[in-house]
């Protein structure tokens, strides 16, 4: 168990809605990055936020956002969803006593778009 | 920008087995190399890391050397168990902790008894 948890396991929804996916990083992780996984695509980077603040960007689309809370806990918004958009979207994070690129991730959302 | 490139999937080996998997990279500077696996139904996790030329990670009976000259990092295993079968990611970042990951495309690994 990586102390990060993921809500919910699984997602199935219409093209065309929003949703949103929530992540609980390790006690005391101040970064928490968010990833997609799809066959074509392999492990793509999205974002990464800092003690609530965003730090880095990668490949994510306009139509998602996402925030971290004062509590630490992260949420990724996905809007006008396509069927491209199906993925596994998984959560890491890392803090302090993280060694350089240790991350650790949680269980993933399978978000099912139809 | 940066790039890591892993041979194309799906490996099957026989338990005992020799394993050789390939991961290249480009990349400015002096990156951190990384292996992570990802079992079945589970997140990744990292399996072991060098983050200087010439330094050799190992964890588990897996092996990588980071290779600067051929910009190469490949992971090695003597003889392989079916309890490695699982997913295995190549990544890289650059300046220290709590920095983005850039992975490869991940290759599948399935072990018989």
């Amino acid at each position: 168990d990586s102390g990060v948890t993921q809500t919910p396991k699984h997602l199935i929804t219409a093209t065309g809605q929003r949703v949103t996916l929530r992540c609980s990083p390790r006690s005391g992780d101040l970064s928490v990055y968010w990833y997609q996984q799809s066959l074509d695509q392999g492990l793509q980077f999205l974002i990464q936020y800092y003690n609530g603040e965003e730090r880095a960007k990668g490949n994510i689309l306009e139509r998602f956002s996402a925030q971290q809370f004062p509590d630490l806990h992260s949420e990724l918004n996905l809007s006008s969803l396509e069927l491209g958009d199906s993925a596994l979207y998984f959560c890491a994070s890392s803090g302090t006593t993280s060694g350089i690129g240790e991350q650790y991730f949680g269980p993933g959302t399978r978000l099912t778009v139809t | 920008g940066d790039s890591v490139t892993q041979m194309e999937g799906p490996v099957t080996l026989s338990e005992e087995a020799f394993l050789t998997i390939n991961c290249t990279y480009t990349a400015t500077g002096y990156p951190s190399l990384f292996w992570y696996v990802q079992y079945p139904g589970e997140g990744l996790q990292l399996l072991l890391k060098a983050t200087k030329a010439d330094d050799k990670g190992s964890n588990k009976g897996f092996e990588a050397t980071y290779r600067k000259e051929t910009t190469s990092f490949h992971l090695e295993k003597g003889s392989v168990q079916v309890s490695d079968s699982a997913v295995y990611f190549c990544a890289l970042t650059h300046t220290g902790a709590n920095s983005k990951l850039t992975f490869g495309k991940g290759i599948t690994l399935s072990v018989r008894p």
